[in-house]
């Protein structure tokens, strides 16, 4: 397996612009997450989806920040539009998950996309 | 509120040596607690996971430990080798959702030759 894939590696823009990150989680695996990592806070979660529907979202920074799931084996980031203080390592990670069940699952990471915001 | 502390921020070794990674917890209901590897540029990779009623659990060179009644686990390292120069993250996830995961700031690990 390739393991979880985003897209693109890095992306430098400019404030204002829309920037849109992608991520392909692992076949099979029904749960995506989100993750935006700084020096300053570490990981952290921003939006949760479970078989395509976006369960918690209360991680989202604000309403420049949108993600959508429209299958299961693609997800999206949106920031518009972007500011500087988004520049951050964005990672998305999938795993198995049954709601309501055991929560002993494992969580594979992709590589992450490095975003500066000039 | 829930939260995780790891200690130290920072640690150097020579290589070879043992050390020893700490994080506290005050995640409530507590579910499983997991050490992941982040080498520097890449995402962070799974050591360990532990349930409540796991209180060791070890992966080649690391051994993880957990008590759940201190709500303190710790993560072992034996003859560090140069590629464990990486940052070490706890994450404690708590009952019954997936999306309470509290992740701790990390500790630096650097082996020096």
């Amino acid at each position: 397996d390739a393991g979880v894939i985003q897209s693109p590696r890095h992306e430098v823009t400019e404030m204002g612009q829309e920037v849109t990150l992608r991520c392909k989680p692992i076949s099979g695996h029904n749960s995506l997450f989100w993750y935006r990592q700084t020096m300053m806070r570490g990981l952290e979660l921003l939006i949760y989806f479970n078989n395509n529907v976006p369960i918690d979202d209360s991680g989202m920074p604000e309403d420049r920040f949108s993600a959508k799931m429209p299958n299961a084996s693609f997800s999206t980031l949106k920031i518009q539009p972007s500011e500087p203080r988004d520049s951050a390592v964005y990672f998305c990670a999938s795993s198995f998950y049954q709601l309501g069940g055991t929560v002993s699952y494992e969580q594979y990471f992709g590589p992450g996309t490095r975003l500066t915001v000039t | 509120k829930n939260q995780v502390e790891q200690s130290p921020q920072s640690l150097i070794i020579l290589e070879g040596k043992n050390c020893t990674l700490q994080c506290n917890y005050t995640v409530s209901p507590f579910s499983n607690l997991r050490w992941y590897k982040q080498d520097t540029g890449r995402g962070p990779v799974s050591l360990t996971i532990m349930t409540f009623s796991e209180n060791t659990k070890s992966n080649g060179r690391y051994t993880a430990t957990l008590d759940a009644d201190t709500k303190q686990s710790s993560l072992h390292i034996t003859a560090s080798q140069l590629s464990d120069s990486a940052s070490y993250i706890c994450v404690v996830s708590a009952v019954r959702s997936a999306s309470k995961i509290i992740f701790g700031s990390g500790t630096r690990l650097s082996i020096r030759p």
